[in-house]
C-alpha cells in the first residue's frame, strides 16, 4: 500500500475554502486516493475517493495531479462543524477486505 | 436507515481480564472490519470478517480474535487484557467486503475500553 503524508495541522476561516495537501508519490496504478475525516469522539466518515480524474459530490471536490504523485481535498465553504482530522488513504484496486492503512492525517481547525 | 450500532460503548475492564464487544452491521452488509485506535498508534486494522470467514487479519497478538454470525454481526474478544490494550475500538462495514467498488466504509462510534 503507498504511504500518505499529509500536514500534521491546518487553520482555515469559516465560509473561506478548506484545500487539504496530500503526497502519495509511490503510489501504484491500481491504487484509489480515499478521503475519510474522523469528528472528534466519533467514528471515521467517508468522504470522497477517486483514481485519475477530479471528483465531486455534495461533501467535497477531490483534485488528483496528472501523475498522481499528490491530491488536494477542497471544501468549499468550510464550516465549524468541518473541524475534524482529515485522513488521505491510498488503497489498491484488488485489496478485498475491508483493511484501510491509515495514517496520522492532517487536523484541520476551522476558526469564527 | 440504521447505522453501524457498537456495543458498549463505554467500558472500564482490570489487567487479566477479557471483554467482548459487538457489532451490527448496516442492514444487507455483508463485510465488518475491526481497528484500534490509540492517541500513539493512531488507526490500526485487526481483522475483518466476511459471510462469516477472516478474510484479513492485521498485526495484533491472537489475543484478539473475533467472529462473525450468520447474520453478519460480529464480536471481537480481547484476553488477558493489558494496559496497552485501552484504546477505542471501531467496527465498520460495507456491502461487499470490496471497498473499491463503493470506497466507503460505514464506521460505527466505537467501544472506548479502559484497562486498569
Amino acid at each position: 500500500d503507498a504511504k500518505t503524508t499529509q500536514p500534521p495541522s491546518m487553520d482555515c476561516a469559516e465560509g473561506r475554502a478548506a484545500n487539504l495537501p496530500c503526497n502519495h508519490s509511490t503510489i501504484s496504478g491500481n491504487e484509489y486516493v480515499y478521503w475519510y475525516r474522523q469528528i472528534h469522539s466519533q467514528g471515521p466518515q467517508y468522504i470522497i475517493h477517486g483514481l485519475k480524474n477530479n471528483e465531486t459530490n455534495e461533501m467535497a471536490s477531490l483534485i488528483i495531479t496528472e501523475d498522481r504523485k499528490s491530491s488536494t481535498l477542497i471544501l468549499p465553504h468550510a464550516t465549524l462543524r468541518d473541524t475534524a482530522v482529515y485522513y488521505c488513504i491510498a488503497d489498491d484496486l484488488y485489496n478485498q477486505g475491508g483493511k484501510l492503512i491509515f495514517g496520522q492525517g492532517t487536523e484541520l481547525s476551522v476558526k469564527p | 436507515k440504521a447505522g453501524v450500532t457498537q456495543t458498549p460503548r463505554y467500558l472500564i475492564k482490570t489487567r487479566g481480564q477479557q471483554v467482548t464487544l459487538s457489532c451490527s452491521p448496516i442492514s444487507g452488509h455483508r463485510s465488518v472490519s475491526w481497528y484500534q485506535q490509540t492517541p500513539g498508534q493512531g488507526l490500526q486494522f485487526l481483522f475483518e470478517y466476511f459471510s462469516e470467514t477472516q478474510r484479513n487479519k492485521g498485526n495484533f497478538p491472537g489475543r484478539f480474535s473475533g467472529r462473525q454470525f450468520s447474520n453478519s454481526r460480529s464480536e471481537m474478544n480481547v484476553s488477558t487484557l493489558e494496559l496497552g490494550d485501552s484504546a477505542l475500538y471501531l467496527c465498520a462495514s460495507s456491502s461487499t467486503g470490496r471497498t473499491r467498488s463503493t470506497g466507503e466504509l460505514f464506521f460505527g462510534e466505537g467501544s472506548r475500553l479502559t484497562v486498569l
